[in-house]
């Protein structure tokens, strides 16, 4: 059975700290996608990375990062000098490809994040 | 433009009382999917549906749920008689897992 654990359920940064959330898996799979999505106060799921298990590039899109370690089933997002708006929960997301997507995808608690000004 | 729109926004019903969520997918896809959020919850997977049909459905989809496509677009979750539990919020995606979901803007629903 597939598994996403967030062990941090909420993180506290000042404004213009790097801070960075965890996610470990797991999965019997060999093929599987990993995801991080956004959710603001306001309530959507807003989609920020996909990510199969044959790319262990670590990747870039402005402030944030993520650095994905299949040795340690591990798939962490950064984000570089933190701004107010940053503030969300954040859940990362894991799917196996068995089943072509039936399967839909399993979410971890998610991580409260908050940036005080 | 959203890839997905839900309606209706929010929905307030008494126990017991049957509902009927609605997604609408701004372009055809081959996988939808209903997930359900309980306030401070994680997100949960209902049920995936393909060509029409219920693909993979989750221990949370029991007799009390149903989807169905009617009209060849609206793509509709039904609550028979919806209990206190059922009150969260119900997102509908599109996509697949080789590509990426989409995610609507979820109905929250509150049954008293």
């Amino acid at each position: 059975a597939q598994k996403v654990t967030q062990a941090q359920t909420e993180i506290s940064v000042v404004e213009k700290e790097d801070v960075t959330l965890d996610c470990v898996y797991e999965t019997r799979d060999t093929t599987y996608y990993l995801f991080w999505y956004k959710q603001p106060p306001s309530g959507e799921l807003v989609f920020l990375i996909r990510r199969n298990s044959f790319d262990e590039q670590n990747e870039i899109s402005g402030r944030y990062s993520w650095n994905f370690q299949k040795s340690t089933s591990s798939f962490n997002f950064t984000i570089t000098a933190s701004q107010v708006v940053d503030s969300a929960v954040y859940f990362c997301a894991l799917s196996e490809d068995e089943r072509g997507g039936a399967d839909g995808l399993t979410f971890g608690k998610g991580t409260h994040l908050i940036i005080q000004p | 433009e959203p890839e997905v729109t839900q309606t209706p926004s929010h929905q307030v019903t008494q126990m017991g009382q049957e509902v009927i969520l609605r997604c609408v997918p701004i372009s055809n896809h081959l996988y939808f999917y209903w997930y359900r959020q309980i306030l401070g919850q994680k997100v949960e997977f209902l049920v995936s549906f393909y060509n029409n049909e219920i693909s993979e459905k989750s221990e949370i989809f029991d007799d009390q749920f149903s989807v169905e496509r009617p009209d060849g677009s609206n793509f509709t979750l039904k609550i028979r008689s919806t209990k206190l539990e059922d009150s969260a919020m119900y997102f509908c995606a599109k996509g697949t897992v080789q590509e990426t979901q989409y995610f609507g803007p979820g109905t929250r629903l509150l049954v008293l």
